[in-house]
């Protein structure tokens, strides 16, 4: 399996401009989640899916932020407009059910909005 | 709410045991993990424990569990260069929503 993949790996953008992050969970598992990692704040639950469905999206931090996650296979999370504070690394990890204690992390998008 | 705590920084020789600690506020917690987080890499789960647990075990890994005064901690045997990295504790209580800690960065001294 090749395991929790997001793209791109490093997006740059200005101020104002809308970014989408995605992510292909492991094949077969349920539950999807989005965390953001910044210096300051360490690691943020953002938001997570059980089903395709959101769950809890109450760490996503205000209106510009929104994910979506229309099938199985795929989840984006998007910012419009972006500011420079959502500079930051952007997980999302998948989990096979409920009941499964291991979250299997991607690599991370590296956002940068200048 | 719940709030996982760790020291930011650790520093050890080669060879030497590393002792990585964490405390949490969640009583209700039913898992407590440990993650790795190597250089522009996502976290990777070590190891975990049930809260009815002391102690787990794990090749050169121990982790123990003070339910009582709510404080886990991570023991590496015989540290290696390739053991830097970040470690995560995280709690949990069975469903999904897990709360991770700030992270302790590890640097091992050759």
């Amino acid at each position: 399996d090749a395991g929790v993949i997001q793209s791109p790996r490093h997006e740059v953008t200005e101020m104002g401009q809308e970014v989408t992050l995605r992510c292909k969970p492991i094949s077969g598992h349920n539950s999807l989640f989005w965390y953001r990692q910044t210096m300051m704040r360490g690691l943020e639950l953002l938001i997570y899916f059980n089903n395709n469905v959101p769950i809890d999206d109450s760490g996503m931090p205000e209106d510009r932020f929104s994910a979506k996650m229309p099938n199985a296979s795929f989840s984006t999370l998007k910012i419009q407009p972006s500011e420079p504070r959502d500079s930051a690394v952007y997980f999302c990890a998948s989990s096979l059910d409920e009941a499964t204690y291991e979250q299997y992390f991607g690599p991370g998008t590296r956002l940068t909005v200048t | 709410g719940e709030d996982v705590e760790q020291s930011l920084f650790l520093s050890v020789r080669e060879g030497d045991s590393s002792v990585i600690n964490c405390t949490y506020t969640d009583s209700s917690s039913t898992y407590l993990y440990w993650y790795k987080q190597e250089p522009g890499a996502g976290l990777q789960l070590l190891t975990y424990i049930f809260s009815n647990m002391d102690m787990k075990q794990d090749q050169r890994l121990t982790v123990l569990l003070n339910k009582k005064d709510k404080h886990l901690s991570l023991r590496i045997a015989d540290t290696q260069t390739g053991d830097s990295a970040i470690y995560f504790c995280a709690e949990g209580r069975g469903y999904q929503k897990v709360t991770f800690g700030t992270g302790t960065k590890l640097q091992v001294i050759p």
